[in-house]
C-alpha cells in the first residue's frame, strides 16, 4: 500500500468551476499535510499546509483535513486556466521521520 | 517564502561522466534534501543532507553513485556519478524550515 494516494486524473473543469482534489494516506500518525502545485517543467511550489482537522482557506484555495478518515483534500474555487497544473499531496509525521511522502499527483486542466 | 537556488538548470552529459548539482539557500537550514523525479512520476527521496554529518540515503540509493556534500548550513551539492541513460531525470533540491519544505528550480539531466 502506498503511503499517499491520489487520483492521477486527468481532472478537467470549466473555468469558474470548483476543482476538487483528493488524497488519502496510510499512516494514521501523520500530522502535517501539504499541497504542492507543479507546472509542467517546473519544480513543486507549496500552496497550502494544514495540520488540524477541518478547513483552512487561503484565497481561492481551501484545504480540508479529516484525520479519522485519513484524507486531505484541496478545493480550488473559481478555477482559472492558470490553475492548470499537477497537484501533489505530501504527508509528514513522527513515523516518517524527516521524510515527506508524496502522492503521484493529480493533473488538473481548467478549460477556458 | 524561502529562496533556493539550484544550478545547473539543465545539462546534457555523456555516459560515464559525473555531474555535480549545487543548491544554495538564502537562510540557514538544518536539513536539506535531494529528490529525483522521473517524467510523469512523483518525487523520490534520494537522501537527506545534514550539516556536519554523513548524508542519509534512502533504499536504492548509495553514496558511491550519489555523493552529497553539506559544508555549511546554506549549501549542498549532489553528484551523479558514472552516469548512464537511466540517470536521466529531474533532480530537485529541497530545504525545510519549520514544518514546511520548499524546492529549488530543479536540474533536468539528460545522459546520452
Amino acid at each position: 500500500q502506498k503511503e499517499v494516494e491520489q487520483n492521477s486524473g486527468p481532472l478537467s473543469v470549466p473555468e469558474g468551476a470548483i476543482a476538487s482534489l483528493n488524497c488519502t494516506y496510510s499512516d494514521r500518525g501523520s500530522q502535517s499535510f501539504f499541497w504542492y502545485r507543479q507546472y509542467s517543467g517546473k519544480s513543486p511550489e507549496l500552496i497550502m499546509s494544514i495540520y488540524s482537522n477541518g478547513d483552512k482557506e487561503d484565497g481561492r484555495f481551501t484545504a480540508q483535513l479529516n484525520k479519522a478518515s485519513q484524507y486531505v483534500s484541496l478545493l480550488i474555487r473559481d478555477s482559472q486556466p492558470s490553475d492548470s497544473a499537477t497537484y501533489l499531496c505530501a504527508v509528514n509525521g513522527p513515523n516518517t521521520g524527516n521524510q515527506f511522502y508524496f502522492g503521484t499527483g493529480t493533473s488538473l486542466t481548467v478549460i477556458p | 517564502s524561502a529562496v533556493i537556488s539550484q544550478k545547473p538548470s539543465r545539462d546534457i552529459c555523456q555516459r560515464g561522466t559525473s555531474l555535480t548539482i549545487q543548491c544554495q539557500v538564502d537562510s540557514q537550514v538544518t536539513m536539506m534534501f535531494w529528490y529525483r523525479q522521473q517524467p510523469g512520476q512523483s518525487l523520490t527521496l534520494i537522501a537527506t543532507a545534514n550539516q556536519g554529518s554523513e548524508a542519509t540515503y534512502e533504499s536504492g540509493f548509495v553514496i558511491d553513485k550519489f555523493p552529497i556534500s553539506r559544508p555549511n548550513l546554506t549549501f549542498s551539492t549532489l553528484t551523479v556519478s558514472n552516469m548512464s541513460p537511466e540517470d536521466s531525470s529531474i533532480y530537485l533540491c529541497s530545504a525545510r524550515w519549520g514544518l514546511e519544505a520548499f524546492f529549488g528550480q530543479g536540474t533536468r539531466l539528460t545522459v546520452v
